[in-house]
C-alpha cells in the first residue's frame, strides 16, 4: 500500500535551516511529481513546492520562493525540502502528497501524516 | 493566482439533512481541474473529489460534486455523523495550486 512518512520537523530559531525529507512506498517513486503542502497552526492548507518525477522541473509558492527548496533522490524513493532562512510564519505542519496519477495536473490523492515546524526564538 | 472563496465559512446541521458547500473561483479553472478535501483534526486531508465531479476511491454515493468554470459545489445528501469536518476545495490547473480557506461542518 502507499505510504508517505514526513521527518525532520521541529523547533528552530528564525534565520536558521531545516530539511525535512519524505520517504515514500508503495509504488513506482520515480514515474510520480511530489509535492509539500503546509498548515499554519488553526489555518487551512497552502500548496508550497512541487518536483516533477525526474527532479528537473520545479515550482514553488511565492511565499517560499527564493527561501525553501525541493529536492528528490529516487534512488532512496525520498523527497526533501530544505528550509532556509526560516520566518515566523513558516510554522506550520508540513506533508508530502502524492498527485494522482503523477503529473502535476493533479489532485494529492496520498499524503502523508505531517512533520510540524516551529519557528521561534 | 486563482484565489478560491468557499462559503459559508461554518454550516451548522444535523445528521440526516443535506449540506451544499460553495466553492468560486476568482478565474476559470482551467479544464475543471477542481478537487475537494475532508479534513478532520490531528489527520491529513482526505481526497473525496476530483476534477469537479468525480467521486475518489471508496468515497461513497452520498457525496457529490458539480460545477464549472468558477462555480462549484460539494453536496452530502445525508449526513452521516463520520461527515462532520472540514472541508476544502483545491484548483490544480494551474500553478501555483490553491486551496480555498475552509468549510466547517459541524454538528448542530
Amino acid at each position: 500500500q502507499v505510504q508517505l512518512m514526513e521527518s525532520g520537523g521541529g523547533v528552530v530559531q528564525p534565520g536558521r535551516s531545516l530539511r525535512l525529507s519524505c520517504a515514500a512506498s508503495g509504488f513506482i517513486f520515480n514515474t510520480y511529481a511530489m509535492n509539500w503542502v503546509r498548515q499554519a497552526p488553526g489555518k487551512g492548507l497552502e500548496w508550497v513546492a512541487v518536483i516533477s518525477y525526474d527532479g528537473i522541473n520545479k515550482y514553488y509558492a511565492d511565499s517560499v520562493k527564493g527561501r525553501f527548496t525541493i529536492s528528490r533522490d529516487n534512488s532512496k524513493n525520498t523527497v526533501y525540502l530544505q528550509m532556509n532562512s526560516l520566518r515566523a510564519e513558516d510554522t506550520a505542519v508540513y506533508y508530502c502528497a502524492r498527485p494522482k496519477g503523477g503529473n502535476y495536473g493533479a489532485p494529492f490523492d496520498y499524503w502523508g501524516q505531517g512533520t510540524r515546524v516551529t519557528v521561534s526564538s | 493566482e486563482i484565489v478560491l472563496t468557499q462559503s459559508p465559512g461554518t454550516l451548522s446541521l444535523s445528521p440526516g439533512e443535506r449540506a451544499t458547500l460553495s466553492c468560486r473561483a476568482s478565474q476559470s479553472v482551467s479544464n475543471n481541474y477542481l478537487a475537494w478535501y475532508q479534513q478532520k483534526p490531528g489527520q491529513a486531508p482526505r481526497l473525496l473529489i476530483s476534477g469537479a465531479s468525480s467521486r475518489a476511491t471508496a468515497i461513497p454515493d452520498r457525496i457529490s460534486g458539480s460545477g464549472s468554470g468558477t462555480d462549484f459545489t460539494l453536496t452530502i445528501s445525508r449526513l452521516e455523523p463520520e461527515d462532520f469536518a472540514v472541508y476544502y476545495c483545491q484548483q490544480y490547473g494551474t500553478l501555483p495550486s490553491t486551496f480555498g480557506q475552509g468549510t466547517k461542518l459541524e454538528i448542530k
